[in-house]
C-alpha cells in the first residue's frame, strides 16, 4: 500500500526555473525522506526531514514538511537538464521500514 | 566504500518458474529491505531482514521468501513465478541508531529487472 501521494504527478518545465513538489500522507510519521530516480534504475535518496523539523536544505534542494496537514514539499532551485528524473517522497512511521508514494516525473526542458 | 550489489541486473524467466535475487549491503549497514517496483510505479515493500530474520512484511504472497546471511547479505526467492511478478527489484540497505531509528536515508542498489514469459 502507498503512505505517500506525490502532486502533481508529471511536470515540465524550462531549464533553470524552480521546481516544486508535494507529497501528502495519511499517517502519523517518524521522518520523510525524498528520493529520485533515473530511467527507473536504483533510487538515490536525497534528503531526510524528521517529524520535529519544519524545514531542510541541501544545496539547490528546499524540504519543507507540515505535520498538522501530513504535506511535504520539495523545491529544486535553478533546475538543470540533469533534474529530469522521478522524484518519490517516502514515509517512516516508526517501524523501521520507508514506504513510498508513486512518485512526480519532472522533465527539465532545454 | 562499495554501495549496494545488486545481481543479476537482468533476468528472463518463465512462468512457473523460481528465481532468486541477491544483494550485498553497503558497508556498515545491517539492515536489508527488498522491494518491487513495477513500470509507473512506485517502489512496494516486500520484507525486511535484520539479524538474519525478516522482520517486517508487505502485502506480499508466501511465494516471496527471503534469508539473510552472517555478513549481512540477503537473497530474494519468488517461487511459481506469474506474469505479473515482472518488475524491477530493488534491494536496500540501512543502520539505525539506537532510539533514534532510521539514521539516515536508504541506500539501493541498482535493481534486478525480472521479466516473466
Amino acid at each position: 500500500s502507498q503512505q505517500g501521494e506525490e502532486d502533481p504527478q508529471a511536470l515540465s518545465i524550462q531549464e533553470g526555473e524552480n521546481a516544486t513538489m508535494n507529497c501528502s500522507y495519511k499517517t502519523s510519521i517518524n521522518n520523510l525522506q525524498w528520493y529520485r530516480q533515473n530511467s527507473g534504475r536504483g533510487l538515490v535518496h536525497l534528503i531526510l526531514i524528521r517529524s520535529n523539523e519544519r524545514e531542510k536544505h541541501s544545496g539547490r534542494l528546499r524540504v519543507t514538511l507540515d505535520t498538522s496537514k501530513k504535506s511535504s514539499s520539495l523545491l529544486i532551485t535553478a533546475s538543470r537538464a540533469a533534474d529530469t528524473a522521478s522524484y518519490f517522497c517516502a514515509t517512516d512511521n516508526g517501524d523501521d521500514k520507508i514506504i513510498f508514494g508513486k512518485g512526480t516525473r519532472l522533465h527539465i526542458l532545454p | 566504500d562499495a554501495g549496494v550489489t545488486q545481481s543479476p541486473t537482468h533476468l528472463i524467466k518463465t512462468r512457473g518458474q523460481q528465481v532468486t535475487l541477491r544483494c550485498s549491503p553497503k558497508s556498515g549497514h545491517d539492515t536489508v529491505s527488498w522491494y518491487q517496483q513495477a513500470l509507473g510505479q512506485g517502489p512496494q515493500f516486500i520484507f525486511q531482514y535484520y539479524e538474519e530474520e525478516e522482520r517486517q512484511r508487505g502485502n506480499f504472497p508466501d511465494r516471496f521468501s527471503g534469508h539473510q546471511f552472517p555478513n549481512y547479505s540477503s537473497e530474494l526467492n519468488v517461487n511459481a513465478l506469474l506474469l505479473g511478478d515482472s518488475a524491477l527489484y530493488l534491494c536496500a540497505s540501512s543502520s539505525y541508531s539506537l532510539g533514534q531509528g532510521l539514521a539516515y536515508g536508504y541506500t539501493f542498489g541498482s535493481g534486478t529487472r525480472l521479466t516473466v514469459v
